[in-house]
């Protein structure tokens, strides 16, 4: 079974310009989640789709992130413009429905850096 | 939402038996406990789940006491390539799924 996709792997920017990263879950799972990992912490939930439909994104910072999740498989996340602070590790995970206590498989992450 | 409280870090050496304790007091009647394990470089990668008493898979086991207040992730005979950072979430499925990762538990396992 093929895991989480996603790309690309890492990015360097300047500030002020906008990126987009990629992900392609796994086949057949229904729930798709963002999150922001800065070095030394834990991953922080940034949003969460339930298909195409978002369920949680209280701690997406609305004026610069957006994110869409089209025909309910994969998903893009946007930066614009992007900050110093936007500098970390983003997360793709997904997993496979509501059920109670479910896994999420998470993808390798891509690596942001604003300069 | 349950918050947790892990250790910041722990030391171990090859072939032992590593115990890592949360705490999380305010977990809900409809929360799981859930670990997960990050190397660098790496996304978590899922260890164990459980709900109450002992749960034991391939890699690990997880013991929740009766108050579901704390629990503990037990890796038996630990090897080099089990140093990673450890996380210990608590949260409930459905539409609202949410899982909040606390700072974790970084075990250095050495010769």
């Amino acid at each position: 079974e093929a895991g989480v996709a996603q790309s690309p792997r890492y990015k360097i920017i300047e500030k002020r310009q906008s990126v987009a990263f990629w992900c392609n879950p796994i086949s057949g799972h229904a729930t798709l989640y963002w999150y922001q990992q800065i070095l030394g912490q834990g991953p922080k939930l940034l949003i969460q789709f339930q298909n195409n439909g978002v369920v949680d994104d209280s701690q997406l910072p609305k004026d610069r992130f957006s994110a869409e999740r089209l025909k309910g498989v994969d998903s893009t996340l946007k930066i614009q413009p992007a900050k110093l602070e936007d500098s970390a590790v983003y997360l793709c995970a997904s997993s496979a429905s509501g059920i109670l206590g479910n896994e999420q498989f998470f993808g390798p992450g891509t690596r942001l850096t604003v300069l | 939402l349950a918050k947790t409280t892990q250790p910041i870090s722990m030391d171990s050496y090859e072939g032992q038996e590593v115990n890592i304790t949360c705490s999380h007091n305010n977990i809900a009647t409809n929360d799981y406990i859930t670990w997960y394990q990050q190397f660098p470089s790496q996304g978590p990668r899922f260890i164990i789940q459980g709900y109450k008493t002992k749960v034991t898979n391939e890699v690990a086991s997880l013991f929740i006491p009766a108050d579901r207040k704390s629990s503990t992730l037990s890796l038996p005979r630990v090897s080099l390539s089990d140093t990673a950072v450890y996380y210990c979430l608590v949260g409930s499925g459905g539409a609202t799924n949410k899982l909040i990762f606390g700072t974790g538990t970084l075990l250095a396992v050495q010769p």
